[in-house]
């Protein structure tokens, strides 16, 4: 089983900084990959996906992914206190499941 | 509007009950999922569907059933083999091969077993 590693936090970033998210996954095989972001009590939305190395960008969202070094990015600028929230790492395996990492918890501070 | 149903959103079971947990989609999507997710913890699959009448286990099947007779319903059984059931059920869907990163999430349950 693929695994997807994040570190649980709390990320306590200023308002108005840049909250960066990391994600390490075990398959170098993989080749996508995905953000989903989960408010206390709620269920998860998915809010970036990439496929290909290099940035992707939608608004204040940035996802990086870096295949030779296994690991994927999801930077916020621009943080605000709406952004507080866990932010979930997954991968796709092989049987069209998706594999998701324990989450990173992130605190926006206004 | 389309979207997943999930009922009840709270749940509470005595020990040695079963219960079952109902998951509606109204997007025609032919894949649906069941996770689990512990405090602290990331989402761990339980079973997911890819078509009608057909169903696979996931990383922690033991102690749950699912049927998938519609394509639109996907309900899940806690048995009571289950033997730490209290935790927050997400239902979801997508559209298949290909879009397996795109899932669509209900609202949740929340089982407590008193």
């Amino acid at each position: 089983q693929k695994e997807v590693e994040q570190n649980s936090g709390p990320l306590s970033v200023p308002e108005g900084a840049i909250a960066s998210l990391n994600c390490t996954y075990s398959d170098r095989g993989s080749q996508s990959f995905f953000w989903y972001r989960q408010y206390s009590g709620k269920s998860p939305e998915l809010i970036m996906f990439i496929y290909s190395n290099g940035d992707k960008e939608d608004g204040r969202f940035t996802a990086q992914l870096n295949k030779a070094s296994q690991y994927v990015s999801l930077l916020i600028r621009d943080s605000q206190p709406s952004d507080s929230a866990t932010y979930l790492c997954a991968v796709p395996e092989y049987g069209n499941k998706l594999v998701f990492g324990a989450g990173t918890i992130l605190r926006v501070k206004s | 509007d389309g979207g997943i149903t999930q009922s009840p959103k709270y749940l509470f079971r005595k020990e040695g009950q079963n219960v079952t947990l109902s998951c509606e989609q109204n997007l025609n999507h032919d894949a649906m999922y069941w996770y689990r997710q512990d405090p602290g913890q990331g989402l761990r699959l339980i079973y997911y569907s890819q078509i009608v009448n057909d169903f696979q286990k996931g990383d922690i099947a033991e102690g749950y059933s699912v049927s998938r007779e519609k394509k639109e319903s996907f309900p899940l059984t806690v048995t009571s083999a289950q033997k730490n059931p209290t935790a927050f059920y997400l239902c979801a869907s997508s559209t298949g091969t290909g879009r397996v990163g795109e899932l669509f999430f209900g609202e949740g349950s929340r089982l407590t077993v008193l």
